[in-house]
């Protein structure tokens, strides 16, 4: 059964350390999606990949946030330094376009805490 | 982008009744996706239907259905004989043909009463 993994499942870390959360996208599928969910702003998008290109982040802060996808099977999300208004859970989800659209599958989430 | 709206904050069921969650969109696209998601309180994603807006039939999987009635831009899930594992959020989303971003509504929360 094909689902995306994410990593990790949860990570406490200091104010102004480095946090990396790792994706693995269902095989074959060409599109990566990075999104936010917060109590106060829902899920937000943060940015999008297709066949491994960024197409949009102008969902994330630039200063701190960075998304890649160094191969077909990895997507990351960093953010240097972490403040505590990063805390939330990160989701990624893959999909493949299919008739202009795409249907996402959604990784369990990376919850983050900021102290 | 699309505005995705969801006036519920909370809906109650009783259990094998039929339960309608309200979705509105605001886009000038002609051509866009509707999505509902399903959030346990596991906390993960679930992908549950899909309408394309050029779809003439409105979507079923399941006991899932959508209301799509594209002159008042809503999406409405409609869930048949809800069943207590049903209580979850649901968000709807919206993307646009070719942009392929998805953009969600702020949820609702279902509450399957035995």
């Amino acid at each position: 059964d094909a689902r995306v993994t994410q990593t990790p499942r949860h990570k406490v870390t200091e104010m102004g350390q480095e946090v990396t959360m790792r994706c693995q996208p269902i095989l074959g599928h060409n599109t990566v999606f990075w999104y936010r969910q917060t109590m106060m702003q829902g899920l937000e998008l943060l940015a999008y990949f297709r066949n491994r290109a960024p197409l949009d982040d102008s969902g994330m802060p630039k200063d701190r946030f960075s998304a890649e996808m160094p191969d077909a099977t990895l997507a990351t999300l960093k953010i240097q330094p972490s403040e505590p208004r990063d805390s939330a859970v990160y989701f990624c989800a893959s999909g493949r376009v299919t008739g202009g659209h795409t249907e996402a599958f959604f990784g369990q989430g990376t919850r983050l805490t900021v102290v | 982008a699309q505005k995705i709206t969801q006036t519920q904050p909370g809906m109650f069921v009783q259990e094998k009744e039929a339960v309608t969650l309200d979705c509105t969109y605001d886009t000038s696209d002609p051509s866009y996706g509707l999505f509902w998601y399903k959030q346990p309180s596991s906390g993960e994603m679930i992908f549950l239907i899909y309408q394309g807006s050029y779809d003439q039939q409105n979507a079923t999987e399941g006991r899932y259905s959508l209301n799509f009635q594209k002159a008042r831009k809503s999406a409405n899930l409609v869930i048949s004989a809800s069943q207590l594992g049903d209580s979850a959020m649901y968000f709807c989303a919206s993307d646009q043909t070719g942009a392929n971003n998805l953009f969600f509504g702020t949820g609702t929360r279902l509450t399957v009463i035995p």
